[in-house]
């Protein structure tokens, strides 16, 4: 089972601090994403990452992905309250995407 | 707008019975998944059908079963319903089969079972 861990859990913050939250496992993933979701919305896709070691950059969203291709990192530069939500990271296992648990960043103004 | 539909939003029911839920993907998506959601467990992938054919299979239940039609669509059973199948499903939508590929979510039904 590949499982994906994911810290912190929570993560509350004012806004313009930055931050980092990360995702763990022991197995290989051949890709991995990062989703954000909103309450009563689905999840919506930010980045995906392919190559060990790629770093991507969506405007103040900065992600890498692992030279071993386990584990990814998103940091976040100089939060807005509108960064709010749960971030959710998923790696194409053999036959399935799997999703970690998520963390949970609340900004405040 | 994700382009992917999912009817009923919410659904409430009792114990032991049976729902359906239905999943339209977005216009020439080929594969549907399933997802549940619940607040301890996180997201967790249930099945997977490309162009009407299981392509994965993940933490489903067998009281639980699924099915995509020749237009597409998706029907996610559950019978003999308990208290922890009480959860947000989500449908979502992609091009192909790559894991890689972006997954295009449903808004979700929240099923409530009392």
């Amino acid at each position: 089972t590949q499982l994906l861990e994911q810290s912190p859990q929570f993560l509350s913050i004012q806004e313009g601090e930055n931050l980092t939250v990360y995702c763990n496992s022991s197995s290989v993933f051949s890709s991995l994403q990062w989703y954000r979701q909103e309450p009563g919305e689905g999840p919506v896709l930010l980045v995906t990452v392919v190559t060990g070691g790629e770093v991507k950059k969506l405007k103040r969203l900065t992600f890498q992905f692992g030279d071993a291709r386990k584990d990814s990192s998103l940091h976040i530069t100089a939060a807005q309250p509108g960064d709010t939500g749960l971030y959710l990271c998923a790696g194409e296992g053999d036959n399935d995407m799997r999703f970690g648990a998520g963390t949970r960043l609340t900004v405040k103004p | 707008d994700s382009g992917v539909t999912q009817t009923p939003k919410h659904l409430i029911t009792a114990t032991g019975q049976r729902v359906t839920l239905r999943c339209s993907p977005r216009s020439g998506d080929l594969s549907v998944y399933w997802y549940q959601q619940s607040l301890d467990q996180g997201l967790q992938f249930l099945i997977q059908y490309y162009n009407g054919e299981e392509r994965a299979k993940g933490n489903i239940l067998e009281r639980f079963s699924a099915q995509q039609f020749p237009d597409l669509h998706s029907e996610l059973n559950l019978s003999s319903l308990e208290l922890g199948d009480s959860a947000l499903y989500f449908c979502a939508s992609s091009p192909g089969t790559s894991g890689s590929d972006e997954q295009f979510f449903g808004p979700g039904t929240r099923l409530t079972v009392l």
